[in-house]
């Protein structure tokens, strides 16, 4: 069965720093794109970034661009988000999203989530 | 503000069908086939529902079916069941800076 579970959220200030992890179990890590996905309270799902099974490829939202960076360690089948100069429309309840697409498959959904970790950016 | 756009809310007695919309341009869901849905029960992880306009993962219901026209992809859920009420949310690749988007989503009610 497909795990992914979300932490590192919190509360933190305006200006600050912090750093999502998700640790993945089930499957092959190594062999599958990975995501990050939030939802704003009241609001809808957005893509926020992804990132290819072999990191050759990465995109990120407009809205994070240059102050989050997402990675991977293969090794310890975990996903990472690096959010700097956080804002209050950051905050969020950040989900960990598995893809379809692979180095097998050309497939692309995001079939397998996590249950979320909230980050509220506030003074 | 999302670049798709999805009716706000749909609604349906049980047993009837329902179609939600996703419309976007020829660059993101006129573009190519890699259009996805997504069911939401709040406080719940969201759950794919269809991949690639109208494929269905395993263990998902044969009353969820999709199709695509143009700009526009549609999810229709055939059957309706009290289950089905969630917020349903599409997801297409954009090939743009942002290289996913999701539609703002639609309120599915069971009346």
């Amino acid at each position: 069965e497909v795990q992914l579970v979300e932490s590192g959220g919190g509360l933190v200030q305006p200006g600050r720093s912090l750093r999502l992890s998700c640790a993945a179990s089930g499957f092959t890590f190594g062999d599958y794109d990975m995501h990050w996905v939030r939802q704003a309270p009241g609001k809808g799902l957005e893509w926020v970034s992804g990132l290819s099974w072999n990191s050759g490829s990465v995109g990120y939202a407009d809205s994070v661009k240059g102050r989050f960076t997402i990675s991977r360690d293969n090794a310890k089948n975990s996903l990472y988000l690096q959010m700097n100069s956080l804002r209050p429309e950051d905050t969020a309840l950040y989900y960990c999203a598995k893809d379809l697409h692979s180095s097998k498959s050309s497939d692309f959904g995001f079939d397998s989530w996590g249950q979320g970790t909230l980050v509220t950016v506030s003074s | 503000q999302s670049a798709l756009t999805q009716p706000a809310s749909v609604s349906g007695s049980p047993g009837q069908s329902i179609t939600i919309s996703c419309t976007g341009t020829s660059s993101d869901v006129g573009g190519h086939n890699y259009v996805s849905w997504y069911q939401h029960h709040p406080g719940k992880a969201p759950k794919l529902m269809l991949y690639y306009v109208s494929n269905r993962p395993s263990g998902v219901s044969d009353r969820f079916s999709g199709s695509k026209s143009g700009n526009t992809a549609s999810l229709t859920i055939s059957g309706l069941q009290a289950e089905d009420e969630a917020d349903y949310y599409c997801n297409s690749y954009t090939g743009r800076s942002t290289p996913w988007v999701f539609g703002p989503g639609t309120k599915v009610t069971v009346l």
